[in-house]
């Protein structure tokens, strides 16, 4: 069964940082691209960043280039997400999402129950 | 980037109804439409992809259709289960987006 479980959320300062991580199981890690996205408290979802299988290969959205940064540990089977020079508009619940091929997936096919980011100014 | 626009925003109805959700993008996205269901408090999950080709588990009353611009999703004999909120995204661009969400509510 696949799992995705998302940590490292809490309440941090506009301009500070923090990091999510997210721990797979249940596939090969290595095999498959990640994402992640969020969702804004009350509204729709929005794809973030996705690394490929390898992590050769990122993608960000425009919000969060140059802030945000992804990256994964196949050893450990684990997708990071770096978030630097917070806003208040970053607030909102961050998912981890499967892809669904080995590189820099466009689909998504197991999301986690997602991690709340609250930024306060 | 491409933009997807879902209508209605929020729908009421009845167990047992026929129901069609509506998804427009901006351009051309050719098959790489999705749709996701999402219930309240738990994340999203994915129902369809390639515009109409069911998840496995997925039951048969979810059916989707069009291409290009505009697509659809029909839940058929509407299920308590069914009430929730649902997303189309294209997977066409590298920009992946959402479109804003239909909300399926019981009349």
């Amino acid at each position: 069964e696949v799992q995705l479980v998302e940590s490292g959320g809490g309440l941090i300062p506009v301009g500070g940082s923090l990091r999510l991580s997210c721990a797979a199981s249940g596939f090969t890690f290595s095999s498959r691209g990640m994402s992640w996205a969020r969702q804004a408290p009350g509204k729709g979802l929005e794809w973030v960043s996705s690394i490929s299988g390898s992590g050769t290969t990122t993608a960000y959205a425009d919000s969060a280039k140059g802030r945000f940064t992804i990256s994964r540990d196949n050893s450990k089977s684990t997708v990071y997400l770096q978030m630097d020079s917070l806003r208040v508009e970053d607030t909102a619940l961050y998912y981890c999402a499967r892809g669904d091929c080995p590189g820099d997936c466009y689909l998504t096919d197991y999301w986690g129950q997602g991690i709340l980011v609250t930024v306060s100014s | 980037d491409i933009q997807m626009t879902q209508s209605p925003s929020t729908l009421s109805a009845s167990v047992g109804d026929r129901v069609t959700i509506t998804c427009r993008a901006s351009r051309n996205i050719g098959t790489s439409l999705a749709w996701f269901q999402q219930k309240p408090g738990k994340a999203p999950k994915l129902l369809m992809h390639t515009r109409s080709t069911l998840v496995n588990g997925d039951p048969s009353r979810f059916s989707g259709s069009g291409s290009g611009t505009e697509f659809t999703l029909t839940i058929s004999n509407l299920q308590p289960d069914d009430f929730a909120t649902y997303y189309c995204q294209q997977y066409s661009s590298s920009s992946r987006t959402f479109g804003q969400g239909t909300k399926v509510e019981i009349k």
